[in-house]
């Protein structure tokens, strides 16, 4: 079965410092993978997707991600955090199966940014 | 573009009462999604079209929950009756195809159940 797995439900972070957010996928078919953000009250927005091509991806607002076959990870960083991206942010892997495309979401970690 | 539609914004409604919410995908996008996302949770599909046929509604809840895509494009989800634990916010998604390799996501329902 797929799933999703995103370590932390919660991470603080201080403005400025490394933001890394953490998973991990499992998958028996090639996946397509993606990281969301969902500021409140609005809708998901896509933040970056891995898709088979390059495996550093680079994504809006500074985040970028790295696709480790080896380790089934995915894992969310940016270099300097800044407060606007306190935000929840979902990993979601996609995948063509049974016939059709699947997109599972995982459970969600919560991004707190202090001064 | 365009992106994905859904109304009403917020609904409050009180148990055992019925709420239907409505989606408009982006134009062309053969896939539609429902999922439902409680707070403190991350979304949870609850069924996926295909054009209008039905690929997957296996967490939905039948008993109360129905879903229907009329000509392939507009979609509406019902609930009937509401109970309190379908308090959650419900995200419509279009996609078109993996090549393209996102889904697109509405602004969601706020679905509070008195």
């Amino acid at each position: 079965a797929q799933s999703v797995t995103q370590l932390g439900s919660h991470v603080s972070v201080s403005e400025g410092a490394l933001v890394l957010l953490r998973c991990n996928y499992s998958s028996s078919v090639p996946p397509y993978l993606f990281w969301y953000v969902q500021y409140p009250n609005q809708g998901l927005q896509l933040l970056l997707k891995y898709t088979s091509a390059a495996t550093l991806v680079k994504g809006i607002n500074g985040f970028e991600a790295e696709f480790k076959k080896s380790e089934t990870s995915f894992h969310l960083t940016k270099p300097s955090a800044h407060m606007s991206d306190a935000a929840e942010y979902f990993c979601a892997v996609g995948m063509f199966s049974g016939g059709y495309n699947k997109l599972i979401f995982g459970a969600g970690t919560r991004l707190a940014v202090h001064p | 573009e365009a992106g994905v539609a859904q109304s009403p914004r917020y609904k409050i409604i009180e148990k055992r009462q019925s709420v239907a919410f409505w989606c408009n995908p982006i134009s062309g996008h053969a896939t539609l999604y429902w999922y439902q996302q409680i707070l403190g949770q991350g979304p949870k599909l609850l069924i996926q079209f295909q054009n209008n046929g039905v690929v997957d509604d296996s967490q939905l809840p039948k008993d109360r929950f129905s879903a229907e895509r009329l000509k392939g494009v507009d979609s509406t989800l019902k609930i009937q009756p509401a109970k309190l634990e379908d308090s959650a916010v419900y995200l419509c998604a279009s996609s078109l195809d993996w090549k393209q390799g996102r889904a697109f996501f509405g602004q969601g329902t706020r679905l509070t159940v008195v």
